[in-house]
């Protein structure tokens, strides 16, 4: 399979609202509600920040939101911070493993 | 809740190396466990995954028949056995808690394996 399809790269201003899309197929993406979304900052781990589409994991800021459409999820970060700038990943259920490659927000 | 992993290091193409992972402060044997890794400056890629009693195993196609994932529940920790090493394996290797669905809850630190001569 395939990976999912993520802009390489999304920029934003402090204070406003950023959204990463995520494409999948019927296959993954669209054929169920397991979507979730990592972010990642330099030489960190990754840390779950949305599952099943989109909840949150306790402790997670609520200017994190997702959502999907068809066979696009997306991530929503409103009120963009400058902490928030990191690199986001999403990943879908499926048969193994698949991820997006990646986009690196800029603030 | 914690994962550790240990064991990366350098070694030569063809080489073998296993590196583990210490669980703790959850139920290990209550979730399924899963290897993922990062090249240097690339995304996230899955690795394999191991079911609470690591009698069912699955591997992404570039390491199948190279690497072998297992579990020790009576110590609480995970391993990955790799053989057949290749410049494209060095990355950062990340124990991961999966939650369900593929959806990792809990990550290690990771544990860095360069594969050169």
């Amino acid at each position: 399979q395939s990976a999912l399809t993520q802009p390489a790269s999304v920029s934003g201003s402090p204070g406003q609202s950023i959204t990463i899309p995520c494409t999948g197929t019927f296959s993954d993406v669209g054929a169920h509600n397991y979507v979730s979304w990592y972010q990642q900052h330099p030489g960190k781990a990754p840390k779950l920040i949305i599952y099943e589409v989109r909840s949150r994991p306790s402790g997670v800021s609520n200017r994190f939101s997702g959502s999907k459409s068809g066979t696009t999820a997306s991530l929503t970060i409103s009120g963009l911070q400058p902490e928030d700038e990191a690199d986001y990943y999403c990943n879908s259920y499926g048969y193994t493993g698949l991820f997006g490659g990646g986009t690196k927000v800029t603030v | 809740v914690q994962l550790v992993e240990s064991g990366g290091g350098l070694v030569h193409p063809g080489g073998s190396l296993r590196v583990s992972c210490a669980a703790s402060g959850f139920s290990f044997t209550a979730y399924w466990m899963d290897w993922l890794r990062q090249a240097p400056g690339k995304g996230l890629e899955w690795v394999a995954i191991i079911n609470i009693d690591g009698s069912a195993k699955a591997y992404a196609d570039s390491v199948n028949g190279r690497f072998t994932i297992s579990r020790d529940n009576t110590e609480n920790s995970l391993y990955l056995q790799m053989t057949g090493l290749r410049p494209d394996d060095t990355a950062i290797y990340y124990c991961a808690r999966n939650r369900g669905f593929n959806s990792y809850d809990t990550w290690g630190l990771g544990t860095l394996v360069t594969v050169s001569s």
